[in-house]
């Protein structure tokens, strides 16, 4: 298997340009989470799926951030309009369940976003 | 949540057992406690879980007291490779749930 796949691995953009983060999950796995990291904020979830469907985005910093799953093996972050201070390392990871926290989590490779 | 509170950093040597404790005072009835390990530009990785007593597995061992309100995670003889931050996480097993990474503990294993 070839573990969660996240692309692209480095993404260097301007500050009002749209910025769209994929990831592609372990065929089979019902949850997909989406995370954010930064020194000073640590690792932070976004938001998650089960079954395609989005439980909680309470994560989600503000408007700007939207988040799709259009199929089992898809899920998209975008940030319109980007700014600086998104910059950080974002990472997918799934779980074989759907819903059950103490799954364990299956991590991407990692987005690392610098925003000038 | 339960929250849990850890070591920012700790430092070792090669072939030195490492503990790290881990407090979760408010830890619940159904919540079990899991350690993820992640070493520089990777994503986290799933080291070691369970819900009371003792759990070993072939990287580490996961100590948990009768009252549950502490955890401590074992790195027996750790490497140099075995520098990374170590995450303590507890929830439970109920559907909606989640787990929230904390601050991790540092671990630098030196030569």
């Amino acid at each position: 298997d070839a573990g969660v796949i996240q692309s692209p691995r480095h993404e260097v953009t301007e500050m009002g340009q749209e910025v769209t983060l994929r990831c592609k999950p372990i065929s089979g796995h019902n949850s997909l989470f989406w995370y954010r990291q930064t020194m000073m904020r640590g690792l932070e979830l976004l938001i998650y799926f089960n079954n395609n469907v989005p439980i909680d985005d309470s994560g989600m910093p503000e408007d700007r951030f939207s988040a799709k799953m259009p199929n089992a093996s898809f899920s998209t972050l975008k940030i319109q309009p980007s700014e600086p201070r998104d910059s950080a390392v974002y990472f997918c990871a799934s779980s074989p369940q759907a819903g059950v926290s103490t799954d364990t989590q299956y991590f991407g490779p990692g987005t690392r976003l610098t925003v000038l | 949540l339960a929250k849990t509170t850890q070591p920012i950093s700790m430092d070792s040597y090669e072939g030195q057992e490492v503990n790290i404790t881990c407090s979760h005072n408010n830890i619940a009835t159904n919540d079990y406690i899991t350690w993820y390990q992640q070493f520089p530009s990777q994503g986290p990785r799933f080291i070691i879980q369970g819900y009371k007593t003792k759990v070993t597995n072939e990287v580490a061992s996961l100590f948990i007291p009768a009252d549950r309100k502490s955890s401590t995670l074992s790195l027996p003889r750790v490497s140099l490779s075995d520098t990374a931050v170590y995450y303590c996480l507890v929830g439970g097993k109920a559907a909606g749930n989640k787990l929230t990474f904390g601050g991790g503990t540092r671990v630098l294993v030196k030569p």
